[in-house]
C-alpha cells in the first residue's frame, strides 16, 4: 500500500524567504503526486500535480516541485514566500488508472510567515 | 467557491445519535468522495461513489454508510456516534475515475462535534 511521509510538522519561515516542505512517498510504480493547501477553516486546494513527464512541475500561486525517483521525494518549494502563504500543505500520492482513485494524504506541514 | 457544496457546515451533536451530511459535487462530476480529517488519524479516505456506484471502501466505520443519488449528490449517514467521530468530513469529486487528467476538487467540509 502507499503511504506519504511528511517529515516536518511545522515550519517557521520570513516573508521573502524561500521555502521548501519536504515529501517523501511509498508506491511500488510509478506515483501519481499531488500538494494541496488548506487555510484555516477551508478545503483542500490542489496547487500542483505530477503524473509523468518532466519532473519539475509548476503550480498555481508561484509554487513549484520536483519529483526525484532516487529519493522517492517530492518536495515543494517556493522562491519568496508571502504571508498569503501561511497555511497547512499537505502531500498526496494517488492510484494509478484503472483503479479506485482514493488519495494516500500525509500528515501535513503547517507553515507560518513572520513579518 | 470550489464548486462542491457541502452542508451543513457545522453540526453539533449528542454521543449515539445520527446525523446525515450532504455533498453536491461539481456540475458534470461524476465521481464523489468521502474523506475525514481529525487530528489523531489525518486525512483519511472513507468511501467512493461513481455514477451511483460504490466504487471504493477506505477506513469507513461499520456504523458509518452512504449513498449516491441519481442527481449525483451524496450522502453520507454517521450514526451510534461517539465522541471519537468528532472531526471534519470533506467531500471531493472528480469527472470521473479514469481520467488521467487526475485531480479532485474538495468542499470546504462539514465540521461535526460529538458532545
Amino acid at each position: 500500500a502507499q503511504s506519504v511521509t511528511q517529515p516536518d510538522i511545522h515550519i517557521t519561515v520570513s516573508e521573502g524567504a524561500s521555502l521548501e516542505l519536504r515529501c517523501n512517498y511509498s508506491y511500488g510504480a510509478t506515483p501519481y503526486l499531488f500538494w494541496y493547501v488548506q487555510s484555516p477553516g477551508q478545503g483542500l486546494q490542489l496547487l500542483l500535480k505530477y503524473f509523468s513527464g518532466d519532473t519539475l512541475v509548476q503550480g498555481i500561486k508561484g509554487f513549484e516541485a520536483e519529483f526525484k525517483r532516487s529519493q522517492s521525494s517530492f518536495n515543494l518549494r517556493k522562491p519568496s514566500v508571502h504571508w498569503s502563504d501561511a497555511a497547512e500543505y499537505f502531500c498526496a500520492v494517488g492510484a494509478t488508472p484503472g483503479s479506485a482513485r482514493q488519495l494516500t494524504f500525509g500528515s501535513g506541514t503547517q507553515l507560518t510567515v513572520l513579518p | 467557491d470550489s464548486g462542491v457544496t457541502q452542508t451543513p457546515k457545522h453540526l453539533i451533536t449528542a454521543t449515539g445519535q445520527r446525523v446525515t451530511l450532504r455533498c453536491s459535487p461539481r456540475s458534470g462530476d461524476l465521481s464523489v468522495y468521502w474523506y475525514q480529517q481529525s487530528l489523531d488519524q489525518g486525512l483519511q479516505f472513507l468511501i467512493q461513489y461513481y455514477n451511483g456506484e460504490e466504487r471504493a471502501k477506505g477506513n469507513i466505520l461499520e456504523r458509518f454508510s452512504a449513498q449516491q443519488f441519481p442527481d449525483l449528490h451524496s450522502e453520507l449517514n454517521l450514526s451510534s456516534l461517539e465522541l471519537g467521530d468528532s472531526a471534519l468530513y470533506f467531500c471531493a469529486s472528480s469527472a470521473n475515475d479514469r481520467d488521467p487528467n487526475y485531480g479532485y476538487t474538495f468542499g470546504s467540509g462539514t465540521r461535526l462535534t460529538v458532545v
